[in-house]
Order: structure tokens, then sequence, then C-alpha cells
């Protein structure tokens, strides 16, 4: 089975720095999804960025990007030029396919940030 | 175009009592899942819904089920209420026809068992 590990429960960073949050997979597989899911203290989970794990070239969205370590199934977000609208847990997640053939996603237990002003 | 929403948005219920959460997927899907999501955990899969029938199912009893409608909203159901039910109930919609099977969540709905 598909496990998904974010080793840090919790991160803090300063306005206006970067931080890199943490996040290692297993699977056999060699073709699937990644993604980084916000969610904010309003509960509702937002995606902030996918990979495609045939891609070599990290994702980027606007201040987020990633770095996709396919040999060592690692997959980190980085977060530049922090804002406190950033404050939030972050959950990283993984698309698989059950034995069904069917499409299921696996999250993380999530890590939470805070943006220090 | 209004993203999924959840209604409703907190319960609280008595142990072995029955509860009911709806759903509304975001227009154009017509996939729906259901998570469990504890304090401070990650979501949990209970199961997922597609051309209304139930085609997977996490590992939860038989105490939750569900339902989807022709216009792909959905139900869940969970009898025989306990307290370790009490969490965090996200549905996320979703196209079948997507590569990249990203999700959109709702609100979520906070129940919570005495």
């Amino acid at each position: 089975a598909q496990t998904v590990t974010q080793s840090q429960p919790e991160m803090s960073v300063q306005e206006a720095e970067t931080v890199t949050l943490s996040c290692t997979y297993d699977t056999s597989e060699s073709d699937y999804y990644l993604f980084w899911y916000k969610q904010p203290p309003s509960r509702q989970m937002i995606l902030v960025i996918r990979q495609e794990a045939y891609k070599q070239q990290n994702a980027t969205e606007n201040r987020f990007s990633v770095n996709f370590q396919k040999a060592a199934k690692s997959f980190s977000l980085k977060i530049s030029d922090s804002q406190l609208g950033d404050a939030a847990m972050y959950f990283c997640a993984y698309r698989s396919f059950d034995s069904g053939g069917y499409q299921k996603v696996t999250f993380g237990t999530g890590t939470k940030l805070q943006v220090i002003p | 175009d209004a993203g999924v929403t959840q209604s409703p948005t907190h319960l609280i219920k008595t142990r072995g009592q029955q509860v009911t959460l709806r759903c509304s997927p975001k227009s154009g899907h017509d996939t729906v899942s259901w998570y469990q999501q504890a304090l401070g955990q990650g979501p949990q899969f209970i199961f997922q819904y597609y051309e209304e029938e139930e085609r997977q199912r996490g590992n939860f009893p038989d105490r939750f089920s569900g339902h989807q409608f022709p216009n792909y909203s959905s139900e869940l159901n969970v009898n025989a209420l306990l307290l370790g039910d009490s969490a965090l109930y996200l549905c996320a919609s979703s196209f079948e026809g997507a590569l990249s099977y990203e999700q959109y969540f709702g609100p979520g709905t906070r129940l919570t068992v005495t």
C-alpha cells in the first residue's frame, strides 16, 4: 500500500522568507501524481500544486514550487516570500490506482505552517 | 460557478444515533469522494461514488454508507454513532475524465458525537 510521510508536524517562517516542507512516499508504481494541498483555519482544502511523476521538470505555481526527487521518493514544497495568508496546514498527497483500476488519493498527516510577522 | 458545497456545517449527535451529511459537487464533476479527518490528522478515505455506485471503499465499517444521486450530489450516512466518529467530514469532487485526478474539496461538516 502506498504511504505518504510528512515528518515535520509544525514549521515556522518569518514573513517574506522562504520555507521548505518535506514529504516522502512509498510506491512501486512508475506513473503517478503528487499534490500539495493547503487547509487554512477556515477548513476548506485548496490544491496548491501538482506534479506528474513522468515529468522531470519541477512544478511551479507563483511563489510555490516543488523539489521532486523520483528516485528518492521525495516531494518537498518550497514557499518563497512567505505571506501571512500562507499560514495553514499543508498536506502532501499521492494519487494511485487500486486493484480495480480506480484512482484514489492518500494523504500525509500534515505540516502546520506558522508565518511570523 | 459554485464550488463544492456541504451541509450542514456543524452537527451534534448522541451515541447510537444516525446522521446524514450532504454534498453537492463542483459543476461539471461526476465523482464524489468522502473523507474523515480527525483533529490534527490528514483526511482518511471513506469511499467514492461514480455513476450512482460505490466503487471504492477505505477501511471503514459498514456503519458508513452513502448514496449518489443522478445530479451527482451525494450523501454520507453513519449509523450507530460512536464517540470516535467525531471528526470533520470532507467531500471532494472530481471529473472522471481528468488525467490529473484533481479533487476539489468542500468546507466540511464538523460532527461531534457526545
